[in-house]
């Protein structure tokens, strides 16, 4: 099983600053790998997919980068929507799907 | 617009089964893609449980294979999710969602969330 380490746990951040998250794979997962936005009390949304992808709708301020067994996840102007929890997910191993164990993004 | 949404008991006593079916609209499951579920315990991350291709091929996590079984049923529009010998550690949030397919594994559409709980 692919192990994803997201770090940091929580981040403290002011709305409008540039925040950037990191998921570490325990082995390649090439460039298989999602990123998702949970809102409290919300299902996940797909942000980022390809490591670097922005799925439809997704607003340009959110940007991902990354291959083999680095990522990470840029939001570069923090909305008020934002503070959230975010995972990520690989999709290289299969049939083993594994996500993060998440970071949250509070005020 | 594709859409999920769940249905099943709230409430499930050890040792029994959870049932779970997710009705999808505004796509036709027969047209193509993969469906799948995934669970969040309360305050926790999240697990990919098992999935299914609309010809019925299943895959499953291999932590819960033993006792997951995940079905389709294009005439219904619908899938399902059937977990034996529940335990308070299956007390989670479950959702259904959508994934596009062989080496594009990430779920583009996930339906609202249902609470399960596991007690007596």
């Amino acid at each position: 099983e692919v192990v994803l380490t997201q770090s940091p746990a929580t981040l403290s951040v002011s709305p409008g600053e540039r925040v950037t998250l990191s998921c570490r794979a325990s082995q390649s997962v090439s460039s298989d790998l999602a990123w998702y936005r949970q809102k409290p009390g919300q299902a996940p949304r797909l942000l980022i997919y390809g490591a670097s992808t922005r799925a439809t709708g997704i607003p340009a301020r959110f940007s991902g980068s990354g291959s083999g067994t680095e990522f990470t996840l840029t939001i570069s102007s923090l909305q008020s929507e934002d503070f959230a929890v975010y995972y990520c997910q690989q999709y290289n191993n299969w049939p083993a799907l594994t996500f993060g164990g998440g970071t949250k993004v509070e005020i | 617009q594709v859409q999920l949404q769940e249905s099943g008991p709230g409430l499930v006593k050890p040792s029994e089964t959870l049932s779970l079916t997710c009705t999808v609209s505004g796509y036709s499951i027969s047209s193509g893609y993969n469906w799948g579920w995934i669970r969040q315990p309360p305050g926790e991350g999240l697990e990919w449980i098992g999935s299914v291709h609309y010809s019925g091929i299943t895959y499953y996590s291999p932590s819960l294979k033993s006792r997951t079984i995940v079905s389709v049923d294009t005439s219904k529009n619908q899938f399902s999710l059937r977990l034996y010998s529940v335990s308070a550690a299956d007390t989670a949030v479950y959702y259904c969602a959508r994934f596009p397919g062989s080496g594009v594994r990430y779920f583009d559409f996930w339906s609202q969330g249902t609470l399960v709980t596991v007690s007596s």
